[in-house]
């Protein structure tokens, strides 16, 4: 089972700053990765699809790079409503396997 | 309108059994899979598996292997998570998904306690 590592755990940011998520895979996954956010109470909101591609109306703001192992989620200037918590998650190979998730918080 | 409509909250005992539901529309229901994902605060989110509403082929997380299953009932448009014999571990919340990973369920809290 592929161990996907998000970094930092949580992330404390002011509103307008930018943030750097990082999610690491244990084996390679290609760009076979999402990005999630979650606020509670609620699902989760994709994001991100194919490592850089954003989902249907999500805001320009929100950015993913990377493939293989080492991935990012760049949110350029952070807006109230984007504080929550993020997940990435492969689905490369069987079983699909989620970090445990970026805690934004506001500074 | 793509939606994916779960059953409200379910309270049970430890050694009971639950079904769950997700009812779909707006969207081709045997055209792709419908996966499940659990959701706790020790282990996070935790995908179960898939299944396939059109021919009802299955694929479970081997965490999750022999211990609920899934069904689909084409003409409802509706999937289901069953267990047979509920532990407190089963304590979560469970989420439907439709292929894509862009439209989920609202979510169905499962608590079991005795």
């Amino acid at each position: 089972e592929i161990v996907m590592t998000q970094s930092p755990g949580t992330l404390t940011v002011s509103p307008g700053e930018r943030a750097t998520l990082s999610c690491r895979a244990s084996q390679r996954v290609s760009s076979s990765l999402v990005w999630y956010q979650q606020k509670p109470g609620q699902a989760p909101r994709l994001l991100i699809y194919g490592a850089s591609t954003r989902a249907t109306g999500v805001p320009a703001r929100f950015s993913g790079s990377g493939s293989g192992t080492e991935f990012t989620l760049t949110i350029s200037s952070l807006q109230p409503e984007d504080f929550a918590v993020y997940y990435c998650q492969q689905y490369n190979n069987w079983p699909q396997t989620f970090g445990h998730g970026t805690k934004v918080e506001i500074k | 309108e793509v939606q994916l409509v779960q059953s409200g909250a379910e309270m049970r005992k430890p050694g009971e059994s639950l079904k769950i539901s997700c009812q779909v529309s707006g969207f081709s229901f045997t055209s792709s899979w419908i996966g499940w994902v659990r959701q706790t605060p020790d282990k996070g989110l935790e995908w179960m598996g898939i299944i396939y509403p059109a021919d009802s082929d299955t694929r479970y997380s081997p965490s999750f292997q022999g211990q609920v299953t899934f069904s689909a009932d084409r003409s409802i448009n509706t999937a289901y998570l069953q267990w047979t014999t509920l532990r407190a571990s089963d304590t979560a919340i469970y989420y439907c998904v439709r292929r894509g990973y862009d439209f989920w369920g609202q979510g169905t809290l499962v608590t079991v306690s005795s």
